[in-house]
């Protein structure tokens, strides 16, 4: 089983719909969890962190986090074509000193 | 502010030559930075962890006598890739923690390198 699976899409939305992305992971004693958007040929970028249970919102962006049920998700409210990239889901497992285990991605494309 | 430099943001080298890369934070310390490798169309590897002032924890399968990496501040890291050959093309990406604010990881913009 791998650390962290996300649907691997493609996801495909019209403008102004809600994208929903979504990640499970397979260490219990995670603790930290984090959303990063990539740009094809970009490094990634931190979009939103979460630690505790229940929904973050920054934006039009909200993280969704569900520990008991090892699920975390982000909602892309609004979408815009400027979203069409890469999501990344990525957990700090709880002895790993900060490393970042990352999903495979979700490539989100939202059309006009 | 977290803020990360990476330089050069691409260099092109002949096979058998030696490349440095830079990475540095700009606004933070930071305690512990990480390399990555990144093929086309392909997911990020982690290459090593970098911890300042002590050596850098590799990740299996990389070699640590091709991939030197050496973390003498807390604001520089640095990835030379030695005798490089045109199967060490990839993107490489540095990110950088300060664990004194939280766990977040901010990465560098990346470097693209070349060996022809």
């Amino acid at each position: 089983q791998k650390e962290v699976e996300q649907n691997s899409g493609p996801l495909s939305v019209p403008e102004g719909a809600i994208a929903s992305l979504n990640c499970t992971y397979s260490d219990r004693v995670s603790q930290s969890f984090f959303w990063y958007r990539q740009y094809s040929g970009k490094s990634p970028e931190l979009i939103m962190s979460i630690y505790s249970n229940g929904d973050k919102e920054d934006g039009r962006f909200t993280a969704q986090l569900n520990k008991a049920s090892q699920y975390v998700s982000l909602l892309i409210r609004d979408s815009q074509p400027s979203d069409s990239a890469t999501y990344l889901c990525a957990v700090i497992k709880g002895s790993t000193l900060g490393r970042l285990y990352f999903g495979r991605g979700t490539q989100l494309t939202v059309w006009p | 502010g977290a803020v990360v430099s990476q330089h050069p943001s691409w260099v092109i080298c002949k096979s058998g030559t030696s490349v440095k890369i830079e990475c540095r934070s700009l606004d933070f310390q930071a305690t512990t930075m990480f390399w990555y490798r990144q093929f086309p169309k392909q997911s990020l590897m982690l290459m090593a962890t970098s911890n300042e002032g002590s050596k850098a924890t590799y990740e299996q399968g990389v070699e640590k006598d091709k991939f030197l990496i050496n973390h003498a501040s807390l604001t520089l890291s640095t990835l030379t890739v030695t005798s490089a050959h045109p199967e060490d093309s990839s993107f490489y990406i540095c990110s950088a923690v300060d664990r004194a604010l939280s766990y977040e990881q901010y990465f560098g913009p990346g470097t693209r390198l070349t060996v022809t």
